[in-house]
């Protein structure tokens, strides 16, 4: 079964909108953190949001929104306002078990979202 | 910026030669992963070192190998390069504060 299961390949949102890119996960584990990461043309993995298992808020940072909702195994970006420069791969990954200092920390990643911003 | 490196940039070789990538962190980033993208797809885990000893590794095979030095650079090996090893190869490092991979810009490897 796939950890990580995005069924969005690609969104269309309007320039200023907001768009939100779905991502359910499958773990067992009762510790885990939950990822966003970004991916331009160029290449570049950009760190966007992180949430924790444990975590009872809602991780933001920015325009970014994380909606987490565990019972459901869901962990949905939310991306408010969108400008030109958001149009990108969008990955949703996650990290099983407590990482501890030296822990194995693989990360696992969907297969991402094309978003592309419209003017 | 998350002050990751990779070199080189882009990198054609031919099936059955070796490669080796680079990557430099920053201080305090103990930890460092390599990951493999293929064409269309999302990262795969190919191992991860924590203070110059590899404690984690994904389904790849023994010709994949690296390094980590006590500069908080690291190295990934391939030998006998096969047609399918093409891909975007990518150098993430963790700090022991967080649990957050920061990625390099990557490094295209084609295999003619």
């Amino acid at each position: 079964a796939q950890k990580i299961t995005q069924t969005q390949p690609g969104m269309f949102v309007q320039e200023k909108e907001a768009v939100t890119l779905d991502c359910t996960y499958d773990t067992s584990d009762q510790s885990y953190g939950l990822f966003w990461y970004k991916q331009p043309s160029s290449g570049e993995m950009i760190f966007l949001i992180y949430q924790g298992s444990y975590d009872e808020q809602n991780a933001t940072e920015g325009r970014y929104s994380l909606n987490f909702q565990k019972a459901r195994k869901s962990a949905n970006l939310v991306i408010s306002a969108s400008q030109l420069g958001d149009s990108a791969m969008y990955f949703c990954a996650m990290r099983e078990g407590r990482p501890g200092l030296s822990g194995n920390t693989p990360l696992v990643f969907g297969k991402g979202t094309r978003l592309s911003v419209i003017a | 910026e998350t002050g990751v490196t990779q070199s080189p940039t882009h990198l054609i070789k031919t099936r059955g030669q070796q490669v080796t990538l680079r990557c430099s962190s920053q201080s305090g980033h103990n930890t460092v992963s390599w990951y493999q993208q293929a064409l269309g797809q999302g990262p795969q885990f190919i191992f991860q070192y924590y203070r110059e000893e590899e404690n984690g590794r994904g389904n790849f095979p023994p010709r994949f190998s690296g390094l980590q030095f006590p500069n908080y650079s690291s190295e990934l090996n391939v030998n006998a390069l096969e047609l399918d090893d093409s891909a975007l190869y990518l150098c993430a490092s963790r700090p022991a504060t967080t649990d957050t991979q920061y990625f390099g810009p990557g490094t295209r490897l084609t295999v003619l």
